[in-house]
């Protein structure tokens, strides 16, 4: 598509609760980025596929915290057992590849998906 | 350790007057990119202007510039005849070239561009 298109834009679910948030890079970029955002705070780093590997999920806090990205297109990250300090905004991002690094090589984000843990 | 830092949480600057947001690094790879993104209210981040490690010339893209300062770990944005457009949450970034692949942001700095 002409840009990250991610969806829900918003979810409210209850503490405990199971929550998928998807994620549709623009095409042909085959890295891809999954960031959380706090309230007033910058966007921190969660994990990095390159194609349908996850190349680095050093960020992703804990193991309630999964993304997959089978084909190497499209992104799910996971949420089981949420809790209220799961409460976020998640970017998603994509770039042409992860290599170089050069200003033709930028991160294009997506509007992010909001999500509200009761 | 922090490695973007942004001392600036918000900013005015007068609708046509330049304005300049700071932003200090702290890396010890030799080869690194800094960004600037833009995050209007309604969420997205917007790529603005891009300096990479190397390079000799201080990066412009139209009414931004950046002020990299090399041993000083700086590089500012100076965003030049502001427009009420302007106002917004900006972010610094780096992305250290031998140390993976994930961009670092700030915590960013809030600009309200008055009239």
């Amino acid at each position: 598509g002409a840009g990250v298109s991610q969806t829900p834009s918003n979810k409210v679910t209850e503490k405990g609760k199971y929550v998928e948030l998807r994620c549709d890079p623009i095409s042909g970029h085959t890295a891809l980025y999954w960031y959380r955002q706090s309230l007033g705070q910058g966007p921190e780093f969660l994990i990095y596929f390159q194609g349908t590997g996850a190349a680095d999920d050093s960020g992703l806090p804990n193991d309630r915290f999964f993304a997959v990205r089978p084909e190497g297109s499209v992104s799910t990250l996971k949420i089981q057992r949420t809790e209220r300090g799961d409460s976020a905004v998640y970017l998603c991002a994509s770039s042409l590849s992860s290599g170089a690094l050069s200003g033709a090589n930028v991160l294009t984000f997506g509007a992010g998906s909001r999500l509200t843990v009761l | 350790a922090q490695k973007i830092t942004q001392t600036q949480p918000g900013m005015f600057v007068q609708e046509k007057e330049a304005v300049t947001l700071d932003c200090t690094y702290d890396t010890s790879d030799p080869s690194y990119g800094l960004f600037w993104y833009k995050q209007p209210s309604s969420g997205e981040m917007i790529f603005l202007i891009y300096q990479g490690s190397y390079d000799q010339q201080n990066a412009t893209e139209g009414r931004y510039s950046l002020n990299f300062q090399k041993a000083r770990k700086s590089a500012n944005l100076v965003i030049s005849a502001s427009q009420l457009g302007d106002s917004a949450m900006y972010f610094c970034a780096m992305r250290e070239g031998n140390s993976g692949y994930a961009l670092n942001f700030g915590k960013g700095t809030s600009l309200l561009v008055t009239p």
